[in-house]
């Protein structure tokens, strides 16, 4: 089975910090994926990357970054943590083709709380 | 654009069935499903691809409407472990799914 493991399941930080969440996957998967899940909001992307070093913007990027330097690991960046950036932060990947022929494997979520 | 799931939530009795839309105001190509238990990651449950397949998943199956923009998920039978929200994840002209908001399942014995 293809595993996905975010470094953390909870972090509690102070506004202001720079905060790092990280993601492994372990099959190989060309696709990786940031989303931010909020109660009544559902999973909304803030960025994904298709490939080592290549990176795009989702539908929420601002206030984020991400780094991808090697396949398997995609980080998020929070710049400078801000309460609103409180969630729950999971991490995806799929193969190549994105999301057309492939259902994306989730990891199980780091949840951030910013205080 | 978002896509729309119907119910916003159901709770049922063991072995009673359910059914959950998702509708988009986009063409669509393939739609996903997916489970996420309280606490836990989202699971893959099924894709559906541009054609009207009808698939399943042990008691749980799905059709895809290319031409009402409309998926549905069945749950047939429902058990215990089927409680859950779950999610479609729709894609159109982006090669990346669109979540809807979910629908929760709570499953009473």
């Amino acid at each position: 089975d293809v595993k996905v493991t975010q470094s953390s399941r909870y972090l509690v930080k102070r506004t202001g910090e720079k905060v790092f969440l990280e993601c492994v996957q372990d099959m190989d998967h060309e696709n990786m994926f940031w989303y931010r899940q909020d109660p009544g909001l559902g999973l909304r992307l803030i960025y994904f990357s298709y490939d080592v070093k290549m990176k795009e913007k989702g539908d929420i990027p601002e206030g984020y970054s991400v780094s991808r330097e090697k396949k398997e690991r995609f980080s998020l960046i929070l710049e400078s943590a801000s309460t609103n950036q409180t969630s729950m932060y999971l991490c995806a990947s799929t193969p190549t083709q994105r999301g057309l022929y492939y259902g994306y494997t989730f990891g199980s979520g780091t949840r951030l709380t910013v205080v | 654009q978002q896509p729309v799931q119907s119910p916003q939530a159901v709770i049922l009795r063991e072995g009673e069935d359910a059914v959950i839309n998702c509708s988009s105001s986009k063409a669509l190509y393939s739609v996903h499903w997916y489970r996420q238990k309280h606490g836990e990651a989202p699971v893959f449950l099924m894709i559906l691809l541009k054609g009207g397949e009808q698939k399943g998943h042990e008691k749980i199956s799905a059709s895809f409407n290319e031409k009402k923009q409309q998926s549905s998920l069945y749950l047939t039978a429902s058990q215990l472990s089927y409680s859950g929200t779950y999610f479609c994840g729709t894609l159109g002209g982006s090669y990346i799914p669109t979540f809807g908001r979910g629908t929760s399942l709570i499953v009473h014995p």
